[in-house]
């Protein structure tokens, strides 16, 4: 069975300070692994994806997670945070077919002046 | 370049009544689509997926059903709403050619 477990459900940060979003999956097979942030009332938007290649993964807006198979984490890291980091981001993992996607049950990321 | 629509962006339904939500994707062929629930404070769930025209997967029993009557038109009905279909729906879709999901805006279902 694949599921996804977020450790945290909020957190809060001050700006410039680092953000560390934590996230640990189970899968059965070699997964592909991706995190998201959604913004109030709007659709997801994909910020990087692991697939078997570097297992560090660098994303849009100064993101990056790295895949720790050992661990089974894939922890979403940015080094300084901004306001505009403010919303909430889904750690994903999918199968080897791609059919089906399991969501992470959120983290909501807090961004103080 | 590939886009996805979805209509309306806020329903507001009485209990009881029916629904259609509908969602088409522009600039692909043969997409995989999917349809997620999002409850206030909750993730996503996953509520239909279909990997072709009339071949839809339901993942949750529930009152809800999913068509797909062409290849990139996917249409989220009910017959009867319930208080408990209230929330943020999204449509999503997902290249062969890639493992990626690519997400719509979303419609805000609100059910009185």
């Amino acid at each position: 069975a694949q599921s996804v477990t977020q450790l945290d459900s909020h957190v809060s940060v001050s700006e410039g300070t680092p953000v560390l979003l934590r996230c640990n999956y189970s899968s059965s097979y070699s997964p592909s692994l991706f995190w998201y942030v959604q913004h109030p009332n709007k659709g997801l938007q994909l910020l990087l994806k692991y697939t078997s290649a570097a297992t560090l993964v660098k994303g849009i807006n100064g993101f990056e997670a790295e895949f720790k198979k050992s661990e089974t984490s894939f922890h979403l890291t940015k080094p300084s945070a901004h306001m505009s980091d403010a919303a909430e981001y889904f750690c994903v993992v999918s199968l080897y077919n791609f059919n089906k996607f399991y969501f992470g049950s959120g983290t909501k990321l807090n961004v103080k002046p | 370049s590939q886009t996805i629509h979805q209509w309306p962006a806020t329903l507001v339904q009485p209990v009881g009544s029916p629904l259609s939500l509908e969602c088409t994707v522009e600039g692909t062929s043969n997409p995989n689509l999917y349809w997620y629930r999002q409850a206030a404070g909750r993730g996503l769930q996953l509520l239909f997926y279909s990997i072709g025209i009339d071949q839809i997967s339901s993942e949750v029993p529930q009152n809800l059903s999913a068509s797909r009557p062409q290849d990139r038109q996917f249409i989220l009905s009910s017959k009867k709403l319930l208080l408990s279909d209230s929330g943020f729906y999204l449509c999503a879709w997902r290249d062969r050619g890639n493992n990626e999901q690519f997400f719509g805006p979303g419609t805000r279902l609100t059910v009185l």
